[in-house]
This record gives structure tokens, C-alpha cells and sequence, in this order.
């Protein structure tokens, strides 16, 4: 069946440097990869996400980049700031399917050193 | 606008006890699901239902029954809770398989 692996399980990262998370996926259908941030005792929030028809996409300091022949995508966190401390999960679909589920990987807990 | 509400928030249950988590939402969305959260383990899929009338079986179904109600609700049953249920149950919802919003979460515990 459809599968997310997600690495690293955990990443501690100094204060103002930059973080990665890096996914892979196993159904080559999916064509859209949303990444999720979880705070504390909440439900996963979507901070970005792209789709199978882009490479690379920015939003301030998080962008995602994907590489669809080698199943790839990776979250990249700049700057890094303690706010940023989190959960992080990567998830793959077929968007706009409506029979499709949404499959997410393990998670990191990123923690950021003062 | 609530978005997805999930009942109960925490619950203790006795091992063979019953009982049935509940989820609604308000921003008419076709899409629902219920995933598990066990540490190292991420956000497992147990059920999902891709519109009103229609559930299907995710990654980790044993143990569980599901009820799409309505398009706002969808409810998920332990017949007979086991330890190995212990977890954090989230019911999320999305416009078909796109962006999806989650309720805080039901943390179980089963003795």
C-alpha cells in the first residue's frame, strides 16, 4: 500500500540556523505533499504545501522542494527561531481525488537551541 | 466558525468497555478521517470517507467501526477497547483529498 517515510525522527538545530526534513513516498499517483506543524497538545496544522506540477516553493523562511522522478520531498526551514519548535509531519494524496486518503510519515520533533 | 470539534477531549476506559468518539464539522467539507497519533509512530489512518454514505478502511482498521452520519459528522467505535488502543485519536476533514483541518485531538487511555 501507499507509503510516507520521514527523516529524522528528531533534529535539534542552534538558534538562527536552518533545519531539514526530508520525505519519501511510494505511490506514484500522489501529486500533492502537504507539510504539517504540531504544537503542544494540538492537532497538525498545514504550514505549505506543493503539488506535483512545481519543483520548489517559498514562504518566508520554510519552502519545499520535490523531486518527483526520485519520490522526494524535503522541507527546509531558514533562519530557524524557538517559535519554530515543533512536530513536523510530511503527508502525500492524490489531490482533488475523492476517493483518496491522506498518508502521513512518522513526524520530526524539531527542537531549536537557544 | 468552529471548524472540527471533537468529544470527548480525554477519556479512561476498562479494558472490553465500549464507547464511540464523535466529530463534526462546519465548513462543508466532503472529506473526513481518523487517524491515530502513537509516539514514533506519526499520524496512522484508521478510517476515512471520501463523501456522505461511503467509508473505507486506512492503514490500521482492527478494532475500530466508523459511521458517516451525515456530511458533518463522522464517528468512530471501540466494541471492545484494549490496551494496545491507548492513544491520541484526531478526526480531521479536507475539500477531497487537499488541505485537511484537525480537530484538538481525544486522548484514550484503556486499563
Amino acid at each position: 500500500g501507499e507509503n510516507v517515510e520521514q527523516h529524522p525522527s528528531t533534529l535539534s538545530v542552534q538558534e538562527g540556523d536552518s533545519a531539514v526534513i526530508k520525505c519519501t513516498y511510494s505511490d506514484s499517483a500522489s501529486n500533492y505533499f502537504p507539510w504539517y506543524k504540531q504544537e503542544l497538545g494540538k492537532g497538525p496544522q498545514l504550514i505549505i504545501d506543493i503539488r506535483s506540477n512545481v519543483g520548489e516553493k517559498k514562504d518566508q523562511r520554510i519552502a519545499v522542494t520535490l523531486n518527483k522522478t526520485a519520490k522526494h520531498f524535503s522541507l527546509h526551514i531558514t533562519e530557524t527561531q524557538p517559535e519554530d519548535s515543533a512536530v513536523y509531519f510530511c503527508a502525500a494524496s492524490r489531490r482533488d481525488s475523492s476517493a483518496s486518503k491522506i498518508i502521513f510519515g512518522s513526524g520530526t520533533r524539531l527542537s531549536i537551541r537557544p | 466558525n468552529a471548524g472540527v470539534t471533537q468529544t470527548p477531549k480525554f477519556q479512561v476506559l476498562k479494558t472490553g468497555q465500549s464507547m464511540t468518539l464523535q466529530c463534526a464539522q462546519d465548513m462543508n467539507h466532503n472529506s473526513m478521517y481518523w487517524y491515530r497519533q502513537d509516539p514514533g509512530m506519526g499520524l496512522r489512518l484508521i478510517y476515512y470517507s471520501a463523501s456522505e454514505g461511503t467509508t473505507d478502511k486506512g492503514e490500521v482498521p482492527n478494532g475500530y467501526n466508523v459511521s458517516r452520519l451525515n456530511k458533518r459528522e463522522f464517528s468512530l467505535r471501540l466494541e471492545s477497547a484494549a490496551p494496545s488502543q491507548t492513544s491520541v485519536y484526531f478526526c480531521a476533514s479536507s475539500v477531497l483529498s487537499s488541505e485537511a483541518f484537525f480537530g484538538q485531538g481525544t486522548r484514550l487511555t484503556v486499563v
